[in-house]
């Protein structure tokens, strides 16, 4: 069963910061992996999303790189500001149904 | 806007009472999702649907039901065997290209 580690579970950082945010899963047997972005009591946003055949993808101050055959992926945020704050959950696809299976988060704080 | 809307934004549900929560999307995917939310757990799949007419259960399937007699609809009942209901749902749905949508959730509370 496919089990998705999300590391640290909690980030403080000061604005300006460069930081990372990293991911790994057991199986990797993916069609693919997105980023979400959660506010407080909302939805998930979709950040980005990777393809099993791509490395990396980008999307304004956002980089996500994936690793596949060693199970991993990373989210780099540049010049973090206290917008970014919130909850940051990766996601793999698999399986015939393609459904999602989740990280439980990293909790971002980026102090002004 | 293409997108997914989930109604009510909270509910709430007395003991014993089925509930229904609506989930439509104007995006013309196929396959559609109900999540379910819990502090601490993590997003948790309950029933999928790839297609009209058809579903499947998925990991907490357990007092829940679904319908799916249009594509753009797919409402999930949270029955009275389902013993803890309070969570936050979340409907989503899919196409491969271009990734997961989400709704904004519904809040359910057991009063």
């Amino acid at each position: 069963k496919q089990e998705v580690t999300q590391i640290p579970a909690a980030l403080s950082v000061p604005e300006g910061e460069n930081l990372v945010l990293n991911c790994s899963f057991t199986d990797s047997a993916i069609y693919n992996l997105q980023w979400f972005r959660q506010d407080p009591g909302k939805g998930l946003t979709s950040l980005l999303l990777i393809q099993s055949s791509q490395r990396e993808q980008t999307s304004g101050r956002l980089n996500a790189s994936l690793d596949k055959s060693s199970g991993r992926s990373t989210l780099y945020i540049a010049a973090s500001q206290p917008g970014d704050s919130a909850t940051y959950l990766c996601a793999v696809v698999e399986g015939s149904a393609r459904q999602l299976t989740f990280g439980s988060g990293t909790q971002l704080t980026v102090l002004p | 806007d293409g997108g997914i809307t989930q109604s009510p934004k909270y509910l709430f549900r007395k003991e014993g009472q089925n509930v229904t929560l609506s989930c439509e999307q104007n995006l013309n995917h196929d396959a559609m999702y109900w999540y379910r939310q819990d502090p601490g757990q993590g997003l948790r799949l309950i029933y999928y649907s790839q297609i009209v007419n058809d579903f499947q259960k998925g990991d907490i399937a357990e007092g829940y039901s679904v319908s799916r007699e249009k594509k753009e609809s797919f409402p999930l009942t949270v029955t009275s065997a389902q013993k803890n209901p309070t969570a936050f749902y979340l409907c989503a749905s899919n196409t491969g290209t271009y990734g997961y949508t989400f709704g904004s959730g519904t809040r359910l509370t057991v009063v």
